[in-house]
């Protein structure tokens, strides 16, 4: 049972380079989420899917896309890599939506040239 | 939306003593409040977590305290010890809504 797991650990972009995270999970959970997290800073939401089939906006969407592949994947797309993206992202998974027990990813630290 | 403060930003106490980390809210609806511990280079975790229907939850040395009224809610870890030594993180949410973090609490506990 790995619980979340995220791929890379680590990328280096260079400016308006393009990438994919990937996050899978084991849980059987129903909801999984993706955060930033700058320096000094708390977590961010990006975007969620509470369900299979199903995704929303979080706090911070700008320049992300996601997409649920099925109830143990959800990937996030950086289409146009900036500068203002060097961060690191966690996914999480949580059995409900939102309000319940969230289990976090290891985490990628991604930096954009 | 919501917004969460989070109070002090850095905390150091002496082995032994107690640590208390406060944090407010501004959604008079939010009714689930985490709190997640994140060491150096690790993902968050969860050590304790409260719904509004309860004032206080404990578990060993940790206890959080909820103050509705006031939308305010408190970590207290009493005889800290050098593995307490993290980021702490607390967060509000009502059902149907984000969890939003508050800014993070970097705890020092010096043997």
């Amino acid at each position: 049972n790995a619980g979340v797991t995220q791929t890379p650990k680590f990328q280096v972009l260079k400016t308006g380079q393009s990438m994919t995270l990937q996050c899978a999970q084991d849980m059987n959970h129903n909801s999984m989420y993706w955060y930033r997290q700058d320096p000094g800073m708390g977590l961010r939401l990006i975007y969620y899917s509470a369900s299979e089939g199903t995704t929303d906006k979080g706090e911070v969407p700008n320049g992300y896309n996601v997409s649920r592949l099925n109830k143990r994947e959800f990937s996030l797309r950086l289409e146009s890599a900036a500068p203002s993206q060097t961060s690191v992202y966690f996914c999480a998974s949580s059995e409900e939506p939102l309000a319940d027990t969230q289990y976090f990813g290891p985490g990628t630290r991604l930096t954009v040239l | 939306g919501e917004n969460v403060e989070q109070h002090p930003s850095t905390l150091s106490v002496q082995e032994g003593d107690s640590a208390v980390i406060k944090c407010t809210y501004s959604d008079s609806a939010s009714n689930y409040f985490p709190w997640y511990k994140q060491e150096l280079g690790k993902r968050p975790q969860l050590i304790i977590d409260i719904r509004s229907n309860v004032g206080e939850k404990k578990d060993q040395r940790i206890a959080v305290t909820l103050n509705k009224t006031a939308k305010h809610f408190s970590l207290h870890i009493t005889e800290t010890q050098p593995e307490d030594s993290a980021v702490y993180f607390c967060a509000a949410s009502n059902a149907g809504n984000m969890l939003t973090f508050g800014g993070g609490t970097r705890l020092m506990v010096k043997p």
